[in-house]
């Protein structure tokens, strides 16, 4: 199993507070993703990043923002988390062979988010 | 809308039969195409894979199809085991893009 591991693995906060998931991984990938899955949605990508400090927006990012200052560890913040935030998020991590078409994602253990 | 369908959420089939999960894209972009399995309370894993430039990939009991000019793959499952049931995602993808997954579709191979 590719080595990446989030934390929280659960988490239950309150609507306008602050929240701050992390993905650290070991296997050097230079993408990061991460996800939101929720029931009638399947794997919705919130943003992703393509190296140290470069990011870029998912289908869903408004409302997170996330920061990658190590190959190793990807974060996503909830500045003011909302009820509709609760999911589970699943970080994800890829490689790619110059030229090539290797497009293939491992995924992280998930955290449940519960915004009361 | 939409770039990656699976209209059918949910499939039950009697255990070793075959299951056969459908797929639909709309982006003619797509060049690689992957299927994931996800159990309960654990991160989707890496089932199998297809290039464009193929039309079909095997492996073991799973493989995979693929109809470029219907932008329909499908995933068969021969002989379906209790073990595979599971949500099972189609995801696609153009180049180096981020993949684009499908919506779901709950297997349950009855014993």
């Amino acid at each position: 199993d590719a080595g990446i591991t989030q934390s929280p693995r659960h988490k239950v906060t309150e609507t306008g507070t602050p929240v701050t998931l992390r993905c650290h991984q070991t296997e050097n990938h230079r993408y990061m993703y991460w996800y939101r899955q929720d029931p009638g949605h399947g794997l919705r990508l919130i943003h992703y990043s393509y190296g140290v400090k470069d990011t870029d927006k998912g289908e869903v990012s408004d409302g997170y923002s996330v920061s990658r200052s190590k190959t190793e560890d990807f974060l996503l913040t909830l500045e003011s988390a909302t009820s509709s935030q609760t999911s589970v998020y699943f970080c994800a991590i890829s490689d790619f062979t110059f030229g090539g078409t290797y497009n293939e994602q491992f995924f992280g253990p998930g955290t449940r988010l519960t915004v009361l | 809308d939409q770039q990656v369908k699976q209209n059918s959420p949910s499939l039950s089939v009697q255990e070793g039969r075959i299951s056969i999960l459908n797929c639909d894209y709309t982006n003619s972009m797509f060049d690689y195409f992957l299927w994931y399995k996800k159990y309960p309370a654990e991160g989707p894993t890496f089932l199998i894979s297809i290039s464009s430039i193929k039309d079909k990939n095997e492996d073991g009991r799973f493989t995979v199809f693929l109809n470029k000019s219907a932008k329909h793959l499908s995933l068969h499952i021969v002989p379906s085991q209790p073990g595979d049931s599971a949500v099972y995602f189609c995801a696609a993808s153009s180049g180096n893009t981020p993949l684009v997954f499908g919506k779901g579709t709950r297997l349950s191979v009855i014993a």
